[in-house]
């Protein structure tokens, strides 16, 4: 079963700031947050594993919820190269091995 | 580094005829996945090579697809006979390990079956 993610769609001035979420109904060993701009191969943002930390790249950071089997995903300051539509991906591990499951997306689109 | 490389980039066929994608993974990478987009949905799982070895095909749709990895390097993904519902667009993706490494996307193949 697909992980759910929320909002569908935000739209941003620049600077503003925003949250995705992706939420799953099973327990995950890892979290995988990527960003896809139109017609371009999805792009790995950070990965967030089970028991591990809070993690961060420049203004963008993501935690992961092991109670909820929630991960969220920190936008701060965005710029406009941050548009494009958003992606989790969970894995579970075990002899699911690397398999990831994608929820639906997120589009975000930040305007001047 | 080269990233993942796909071919083509898109390819428009007839239903009933044959389409065959390839994958080029970044080199060293031991584990290769082939994923699928249909339009307005999410990305999904068609199966995980680990070298020449299938891991977990458990997402492919039907017999009417073929995944092969010769010699541990790249990856073909056949469609015989294509029908309409298999257009989407395809994505490979790579990486070293499997449970806690990145996963390395290609650019996609979009294929159109009308």
């Amino acid at each position: 079963q697909q992980p759910v993610q929320s909002p569908q769609a935000v739209i941003l001035r620049e600077g503003e700031d925003a949250v995705i979420n992706c939420s799953s109904s099973k327990a995950l060993y890892s979290v995988h947050w990527y960003r896809q701009k139109h017609g371009e191969a999805p792009v790995f943002l950070m990965i967030l594993l089970k028991g591990g930390e809070q993690m961060r790249h420049e203004k963008i950071s993501a935690s992961f919820n092991e109670k909820k089997q929630q991960s969220s995903l920190y936008l701060t300051a965005s710029q406009l190269s941050y548009s494009g539509t958003y992606f989790c991906g969970t894995g579970i591990g075990g002899t699911s091995y690397g398999k990831l499951t994608f929820g639906q997306g997120t589009i975000l689109t930040v305007h001047p | 580094e080269a990233g993942v490389t796909q071919f083509p980039s898109h390819s428009v066929i007839e239903k009933g005829q044959t389409v065959t994608l390839r994958c080029d993974p970044i080199s060293g990478h031991d584990n290769l996945y082939w994923y699928r987009r249909v339009m307005g949905k999410e990305i999904k799982f068609l199966l995980h090579f680990v070298k020449e070895s299938k891991q977990d095909e458990s997402g492919m749709p039907n017999n009417r697809f073929l995944a092969e990895r010769t010699g541990g390097t790249y990856s073909t993904l056949k469609v015989q006979p294509a029908e309409l519902e298999d257009s989407g667009v395809y994505f490979c993706a790579s990486s070293q390990g499997t449970f806690t490494d990145t996963q390395y996307f290609g650019p996609g193949t979009r294929l159109t079956v009308l």
